[in-house]
């Protein structure tokens, strides 16, 4: 079946950058997607990509999508210790309602 | 304010003794769903319905039933809960163009002794 993958870990100092990658094993997603749980909190959509784009700017957070080796990464410019949390990349299954998340990957922030 | 809802937030109960989390959406969202959050295995889709009275199942729907009789409802049924069951549990509706740009409950800690 569908699995998405991501690393449990990363830590960064304030100010640098940080990636955290996703890899995903459906071929027919359509849409790919950044979550962003804060402790103790629920999950918000960061932002999103459409299988047919390679790249997506929001101001600090730049996605890329590399379709061919199905990888997708996220990346978060300037981090700050208010971005400490955890990020989930997740996949659509074709036009259905059917959501897979990776593991999530839990951004720590030193100052 | 627009928001999802869930009750109860917190619960303890034991073996066998059957449960309903509720969930309540005010944004008239045609999709809804109900997701388990275990440590190390991210959020996995239970059950989610694209409209009334439509539902299907996600990736670990064992052991949990859905209902949808109106929009705004979407309660998650635990007819005889085990301790595997021991999760944190939300629930997300959606009814945007894209049907996945989720919002999410707070969320409902269940313990299952």
């Amino acid at each position: 079946g569908e699995d998405v993958e991501q690393s449990l870990f990363l830590s960064v100092r304030e100010g640098d950058s940080s990636v955290i990658n996703c890899t995903y094993t459906d071929s027919s997603s359509t849409y790919l997607y950044w979550y962003k749980q804060e402790p103790g909190a629920g999950l918000q959509l960061l932002t999103y990509i459409f299988s047919n784009m390679d790249m997506k700017q929001d101001q600090r957070l730049t996605v890329l999508l590399n379709k061919k080796d199905k990888h997708l990464s996220l990346r978060i410019a300037d981090t700050q210790t208010g971005d400490s949390a955890i990020y989930f990349c997740a996949e659509t299954e074709n036009q259905g309602g059917k959501l897979i998340f990776g593991q999530g990957t839990e951004l720590s922030v030193k100052p | 304010e627009a928001q999802v809802t869930q009750n109860p937030r917190y619960l303890i109960t034991v073996t066998g003794k059957k449960l309903t989390v509720t969930c309540s959406q005010n944004m008239n969202h045609e999709y809804m769903s109900w997701y388990r959050q275990d440590p190390g295995l991210g959020l996995r889709q239970i059950y989610y319905s694209m409209n009334v009275e439509v539902t299907d199942k996600g990736d670990v729907p064992e052991g949990y039933k859905v209902s949808r009789k109106e929009k705004r409802n979407f309660p998650l049924i635990l007819e005889s809960p085990s301790p595997n069951q021991t999760s944190l549990y939300f629930c997300a509706s959606s009814g945007g163009a894209l049907i996945n740009e989720q919002f999410f409950g707070p969320g409902t800690r269940l313990t299952v002794l």
